[in-house]
């Protein structure tokens, strides 16, 4: 079972070029979401799918657009890379599950795309 | 706000306890996570609370929850050199939507020493 898969693992691009991160999981799960981590600041969501055909934008959208493509993949785009998008990447999926006015929401993570960006 | 606090730095002796602290800011009802992030890789939960639980264990792991003061902790008994990672604490908030979704902490970095 491979869980969460992200592809690439490392990445170096030159200022203004494009890239599209992959990211495909095999559990069934309804939701998923893009984190950047950074040192010292811990993750931050860019964007989520909370279902297949759904997109919202997260903390720190700006710079990204993402694609739900369908219920296994959930793509991340950089149109035009700038250094400040040098980051580690990671992709996450889950079904939350929702009761009497709670949710529990466990996260399953992918290893991450290392990103350069010179 | 949706704010999550820890510290960034622990350092421990082979086989002494750990434990790593944060505070959250939802008092209502909510699911409070721990991760574990090893080195080159992605996060793994390690255990959860409900926001009207006092306390959780799990092996090695006792979780516990001060909901007076927002205060969440992680103990880690027996600390051995395969411990040495970050832990993320995270709570649960609500987005535009309905979802429910994790707001991670900084993480603290647990260096174990032989």
């Amino acid at each position: 079972n491979a869980g969460v898969t992200q592809t690439p693992k490392f990445q170096v691009l030159k200022t203004g070029q494009s890239m599209t991160l992959q990211c495909a999981q095999d559990m069934n799960h309804n939701s998923m979401y893009w984190y950047r981590q950074d040192p010292g600041m811990g993750l931050r969501l860019i964007y989520y799918s909370a279902s297949e055909g759904t997109t919202d934008k997260g903390e720190v959208p700006n710079g990204y657009n993402v694609s739900r493509l369908n219920k296994r993949e959930f793509s991340l785009r950089l149109e035009s890379a700038a250094p400040s998008q040098t980051s580690v990447y990671f992709c996450a999926s889950s079904t939350p599950r929702v009761g009497a006015g709670r949710s529990k929401n466990i996260q399953y993570f992918g290893a991450g795309t290392r990103l350069s960006v010179l | 706000g949706e704010d999550v606090e820890q510290s960034l730095f622990l350092s421990v002796r082979e086989g002494d306890s750990s434990v790593i602290n944060c505070t959250y800011t939802d008092s209502s009802s909510t699911y409070l996570y721990w991760y574990k992030q090893e080195p080159g890789a992605g996060l793994q939960l390690l255990t959860y609370i409900f926001s009207n639980m006092d306390m959780k264990q799990d092996q090695r792991l006792t979780v516990l929850l001060n909901k007076k003061d927002k205060h969440l902790s992680l103990r880690i008994a027996d600390t051995q050199t395969g411990d040495s990672a970050i832990y993320f604490c995270a709570e649960s908030f609500m987005k535009t939507g309905g979802s429910y979704i994790p707001t991670f902490g900084r993480g603290t970095s647990l260096i174990v020493h032989p």
